[in-house]
């Protein structure tokens, strides 16, 4: 499976401010996607990552608070915008095979503190 | 809209005991089911899925489309089996995974 890093693995943050986390894939890979996992909850899909256009955002969250990049097959940028405390969590990005019935695979998640 | 349930937060077992962590799904069509597992410190990484059909680490789990059901057994608990696991869906046309809540399973010695 593809060997999926992340940058930070985790940082403190002050609120109003933003934070941008990198994801770096090793092979090319159809699908990107970036997850949450509030404290003690499941993992929400946040949006799919798609390459050369916008980037398709889950009920709940929007473009302004949480802008995608995805300039590549190898790369995605999760910014999170404006953090208050509620946006401390658990940020994954997840990679897959769209078409395939391959498995997504996790890269070890973002760990985000706003004070 | 798919949903997946597990309705156990935590299940706490004996070493040697048979464990069953449970898994309902609802969705109209035919999705495909998977179980990833986090232990502690570690990544989250995919445990087994149903088309699979395989026994990973001694874990199996049978899709069960009449009672919408994916639970994961183990005969023999293991204190290494001691992780987060959470049971996910993933729609017959689709990509995006839906997860349930997730599991912690706890072997005691």
């Amino acid at each position: 499976s593809a060997v999926i890093s992340q940058k930070p693995s985790r940082d403190i943050c002050q609120r109003g401010t933003s934070l941008t986390i990198q994801c770096q894939v090793d092979s090319q890979v159809t699908m990107m996607f970036w997850y949450r996992q509030q404290p003690g909850q499941s993992l929400t899909l946040i949006a799919t990552a798609n390459q050369g256009s916008e980037a398709t955002y889950e009920s709940g969250f929007v473009i302004d608070k949480f802008p995608i990049s995805r300039p590549n097959l190898t790369f995605s940028t999760l910014t999170v915008s404006n953090m208050s405390p509620e946006d401390s969590s658990i940020y994954l990005c997840s990679v897959g095979e769209g078409g395939s019935n391959q498995p997504q695979h996790f890269g070890d998640g973002t760990r985000l503190s706003i004070l | 809209a798919q949903r997946v349930t597990q309705p156990e937060k935590l299940l706490s077992v004996f070493k040697g005991a048979p464990v069953e962590l449970k898994c309902n799904y609802s969705y109209s069509g035919s999705p495909e089911l998977f179980w990833y597992v986090q232990y502690s410190r570690q990544r989250l990484q995919l445990l087994l899925r149903h088309i699979s059909r395989e026994s990973i680490k001694g874990f199996t789990a049978d899709l069960n489309k009449g009672e919408t059901s994916f639970h994961l057994k183990k005969p023999f608990a293991q204190e290494e089996d001691s992780a987060m696991y959470y049971c996910a869906l993933r729609p017959n046309a689709g990509n995006m995974l839906t997860f349930g809540g997730g599991t912690r399973l706890m072997v005691k010695p």
